[in-house]
């Protein structure tokens, strides 16, 4: 089984600071084959990105991911009051896929 | 509109199977470029993938799971279904269905959630 570890664990930023957050893979993931998620506390979480750079239907160009190999990042460029959250890694090159422990980010 | 809408008991027994049903209206569950599936998530934890099933019935699911969970679609009624038996403690989560993005004839990235279920498993 593939392990995502995500770092840091927690990130804590003002509203318009960069935001880069970090996903290692234990053995090689394609990059068509890794996806962010966000979870707002309380809520379900939802697609940002998907094959590591494409972003999901209605997500601001704000967002940005890369990476291949065992190393991706996802960059927010100007954090916004709803970014806050947290975010979790996935791959899916082998199936049903398993997701990072996720990192949180929060207003400093 | 797509929605996707868990369903099932809130409190089940130890050592009982847990059931849930997820409910899918404004796609249709024969949608060949998707696979639908589970996702759960222990209070205050992470995410954990459970499986998920194509409308032809092939699955698959965790190798840390695989020994206790079914998932199983109906497709004259537009919906898909968990099975996990021998429950414990350690099985109280949320559970989310979700769609999942067919990729190189396995499933994806999940696309869509739905708003989740808490089961808490105690006697």
């Amino acid at each position: 089984e593939i392990v995502l570890t995500q770092s840091p664990g927690t990130l804590s930023l003002s509203p318009g600071e960069r935001a880069t957050l970090s996903c290692r893979a234990s053995q090689s993931v394609d990059s068509n084959f890794l996806a962010w998620h966000q979870q707002i506390p309380g809520q379900a979480p939802r697609l940002l990105m998907y094959a590591a750079s494409s972003r999901a239907t209605g997500i601001p160009d704000r967002f940005s991911g890369s990476g291949s190999g065992t190393d991706f990042t996802l960059t927010i460029s100007r954090l916004e009051p709803g970014d806050f959250a947290v975010y979790y890694c996935q791959q899916y090159i082998n199936s049903p896929g398993t997701f990072g422990q996720g990192t949180k980010v929060e207003i400093k | 509109q797509l929605q996707l809408k868990e369903s099932g008991p809130g409190l089940v027994k130890p050592s009982e199977a847990l059931s849930l049903t997820c409910s899918v209206s404004g796609d249709s569950i024969r949608n060949a470029n998707y696979y639908w599936g589970w996702i759960r998530q222990p209070p205050g934890e992470g995410l954990e993938l459970i499986g998920s099933v194509y409308y032809s019935g092939s699955t698959f699911y965790s190798p840390s799971l695989t020994s206790r969970v079914t998932i199983s679609v109906d497709t004259s009624n537009n919906y898909f279904s968990l099975k996990l038996t021998s429950v414990t403690a350690a099985d109280t989560a949320v559970y989310y269905c979700a769609r999942f993005r067919k990729y190189y004839n396995s499933p994806g990235w999940p696309d869509f959630w739905g708003q989740g279920t808490l089961v808490t498993v105690s006697s």
